[in-house]
């Protein structure tokens, strides 16, 4: 079962922030929590990932809720490249299983 | 360049025939992960293996086989088992949980 939920579909205006929202409500002490993203017929791509403190990174930031059972990657400025399925994962060992994701669009 | 490597893009095979599908990686991961995707869906794990000649089956282990003889090769077969084998296979390295992971580019299975 997926470990995640998340809203099947998104959508943005170009040159606007996007706050992607991700339940985890039954993650562990030691999961960690990561995203990729993933486009048309190619392989996923890492975003960020992230245990208890909020990260930025040149492509986006994580930001963590205090008791762990959600979190939001946010994309401070969407592109036309931003438009894709962004996936939110946890990780506590060396399985690594995907949901469904959401699907991000970016309108012009 | 470091990266992991899938080929071929494109297979075409006739059903009842096994199918091998290639993954290397010169990241010096020791993790190795395989999904299938079918047209509009998530990601599902069929194999993954932590370390060399260790690996374990994953949601979707039916039909399909692996081997980790050398780190930085993970293939994948596609036995005449698998009832529905046309997808679009991905292959994916790590080292540890907190550190990211790479994805080769697919190969798109069809089989006819």
């Amino acid at each position: 079962d997926a470990k995640t939920t998340q809203p099947n579909s998104m959508e943005s205006n170009e040159e606007e922030p996007v706050h992607l929202p991700c339940n985890h409500s039954t993650i562990s002490g030691t999961d960690y929590i990561h995203w990729y993203r993933q486009l048309p017929s190619q392989g996923p791509e890492y975003v960020i990932h992230g245990l208890t403190s909020n990260v930025n990174n040149r492509m986006a930031s994580l930001a963590i809720a205090e008791d762990r059972k959600s979190s939001t990657l946010i994309l401070h400025r969407a592109t036309l490249r931003d438009a894709a399925v962004y996936y939110c994962i946890l990780r506590s060992n060396n399985d690594m299983r995907f949901g469904a994701g959401t699907r991000l669009t970016v309108k012009p | 360049d470091g990266g992991i490597t899938q080929s071929p893009k494109y297979l075409f095979r006739k059903e009842g025939q096994n199918v091998t599908l290639s993954c290397e990686q010169n990241l010096n991961h020791d993790a190795m992960y395989w999904y299938r995707q079918d047209p509009g869906q998530g990601l599902r794990l069929i194999y993954y293996s932590q370390i060399v000649n260790d690996f374990q089956k994953g949601d979707i282990a039916e039909g399909y086989s692996v081997s980790r003889e050398k780190k930085e090769s993970f293939p994948l077969t596609v036995t005449s088992a698998q009832k529905n084998p046309t997808a679009f296979y991905l292959c994916a390295s790590s080292v540890r949980i907190n550190t990211e992971a790479f994805f080769g580019q697919g190969t798109r299975l069809t089989v006819v």
